[in-house]
C-alpha cells in the first residue's frame, strides 16, 4: 500500500529565506506527483505536477524535484513572502485513480 | 472560467438527514472525483467517475452515493448523516489522470 510522508508537519520561517519542503513515498511505482497549496477553509490550488519521467518542475519561486528511485520529491521556495503561509500538500498518482495524499507540511512565513 | 464549482460551502445537519453534494465542472473533463479531508489527516477518494454514466467506489464509500448522468455534474448523496461523516468534502476533476487534478473549494459538512 502507498504511504506519503510530509516531514515536517509545520515550519516557520522569516520573510525571505530559501526554504526545502521534504515528501516522501513508498511505492516507486507512480504515473506522476503532483504539489498543491491549501489556504485555511480554502480548496487546493495546483502549484506543479511532475512527470515520473521527468526531474524537476519550475513555476516562478516554486521548483519541485522528483527522485522516483529514492521515493522522494522536494518543493523548494525561493525568497519567502508572508502570503506564501499556507498547507502545502503532496499527492502521488499510481493510476487506476488512485491519487494517495500526503497529510501536507504547515508553512508559517514571518514577517 | 469557472473550473469545479461545489455548492453549498457549508452545511450543518441532523443525524439521519440526507442531503446532496453538488459538483459542476465547465472543462469538459471526463474524470471527476470526490475526496473527504478530515482535520490533520490527508484526503481520502470517496468515489470517482471516469464519464458519464460510469462510477466506481473510493478507499472510504460506505455512507455515500453517487451519481454521473452527464459529463458536467457529479453529485454525491448522503442518506443517513452520522457524526463521522462529518469532514470537508472536496470535488475534483481531469481530463487524464497523468495531467493532473483540478479542485473545487469544497464543501465544510458537520453533522449533529
Amino acid at each position: 500500500k502507498q504511504e506519503v510522508t510530509q516531514i515536517p508537519a509545520a515550519l516557520s520561517v522569516p520573510e525571505g529565506e530559501n526554504l526545502v519542503l521534504n515528501c516522501s513515498f513508498t511505492d516507486s511505482a507512480i504515473y506522476n506527483l503532483q504539489w498543491f497549496r491549501q489556504d485555511p477553509g480554502k480548496g487546493l490550488t495546483s502549484l506543479l505536477l511532475i512527470q515520473s519521467s521527468q526531474r524537476e518542475q519550475t513555476s516562478g519561486r516554486l521548483n519541485a524535484s522528483l527522485d522516483k528511485s529514492s521515493g522522494r520529491s522536494t518543493l523548494y521556495i525561493a525568497a519567502s513572502q508572508p502570503g506564501d503561509s499556507a498547507t502545502y500538500l503532496c499527492a502521488v498518482n499510481q493510476g487506476a485513480q488512485k491519487l494517495v495524499f500526503g497529510q501536507g507540511t504547515r508553512l508559517t512565513i514571518n514577517p | 472560467n469557472a473550473g469545479v464549482t461545489q455548492t453549498p460551502k457549508f452545511r450543518i445537519l441532523k443525524i439521519g438527514q440526507s442531503m446532496t453534494l453538488q459538483c459542476a465542472q465547465d472543462m469538459n473533463h471526463n474524470y471527476m472525483y470526490w475526496y473527504r479531508q478530515d482535520p490533520g489527516m490527508g484526503l481520502k477518494l470517496i468515489y470517482y467517475s471516469v464519464g458519464a454514466g460510469i462510477t466506481d467506489k473510493g478507499e472510504v464509500p460506505n455512507g455515500y452515493n453517487v451519481s454521473r448522468s452527464t459529463t458536467e455534474d457529479f453529485p454525491l448523496r448522503l442518506e443517513l448523516a452520522a457524526p463521522s461523516q462529518t469532514s470537508v468534502y472536496f470535488c475534483a476533476s481531469s481530463p487524464d489522470p497523468n495531467y493532473g487534478y483540478t479542485f473545487g473549494s469544497g464543501t465544510r459538512l458537520t453533522v449533529v
